[in-house]
């Protein structure tokens, strides 16, 4: 069984400040997704990353994909309360299901 | 694009009643389909993967007669639990996704509750 770790588990920061959240595993992924989950809700696609080393940009959202396609990280800039959420990183293998990672619960405090 | 719709959004049922859950991508066919269970405060648990017009592939742990899912359509699955109890009482979420792409686009879910 393929496992996604993230890091860090909760994470609480004032509005403004800069954050980083880690998604990790020993396997490799041919694509990975990051979602972001509200309560009650079912999570939205925020960006999808294929290639070693790829960087993509959504607004204040950084997403990174390590070289090895091992691992990957989501830098989020000047944060703002709507950006309270669950994050969660998702890889796949080929055209096949999705293996959730552990997740990720951020507050930012207005 | 790409909206995955599910019925109902809430349901309480009796213990012992079977109960049905359906998914329906709106704006595009969905060859596959996937049904997910999260508990509280816990990420996603994929529980089976449905093709169209093909039986489900259920992942180890997930019991195939209680978990009855249909995908008799290219838009449609349906997910009955059968004879629930309240340990089965879950937020259930379904995804689908394009025959050739990596993304899985996900229903709002359904909060389960079996009293």
């Amino acid at each position: 069984t393929q496992l996604l770790e993230q890091s860090p588990q909760f994470l609480s920061i004032q509005e403004g400040e800069n954050l980083t959240v880690y998604c990790n595993s020993s396997s490799v992924f041919s694509s990975l997704q990051w979602y972001r989950q509200e309560p009650g809700e079912g999570p939205v696609l925020l960006v999808t990353v294929v290639t070693g080393g790829e960087v993509k940009k959504l607004k204040r959202l950084t997403f990174q994909f390590g070289d090895a396609r091992k691992d990957s990280s989501l830098h989020i800039t000047a944060a703002q309360p709507g950006d309270t959420g669950l994050y969660l990183c998702a890889g796949a293998w080929g055209n096949e299901k999705l293996t959730f990672g552990t997740g990720t619960r951020l507050t930012i405090i207005p | 694009g790409a909206v995955v719709s599910q019925h109902p959004s809430r349901v309480i049922c009796k213990s012992g009643t079977s109960v049905k859950i359906e998914c329906r991508s709106l704006d595009f066919q969905a060859t596959t389909m996937f049904w997910y269970r999260q508990f509280p405060k816990q990420s996603l648990m994929l529980m089976a993967t449905s093709n169209e017009g093909s039986k489900a592939t259920y992942e180890q742990g997930v019991e195939k007669d209680k978990f009855l899912i249909n995908h008799a359509s290219l838009t449609l699955s349906t997910l009955t639990v059968t004879s629930a109890h309240p340990e089965d009482s879950s937020f259930y979420i379904c995804s689908a996704r394009l025959a050739s792409l990596y993304e899985q686009y996900f229903g709002p879910g359904t909060r389960l509750t079996v009293t």
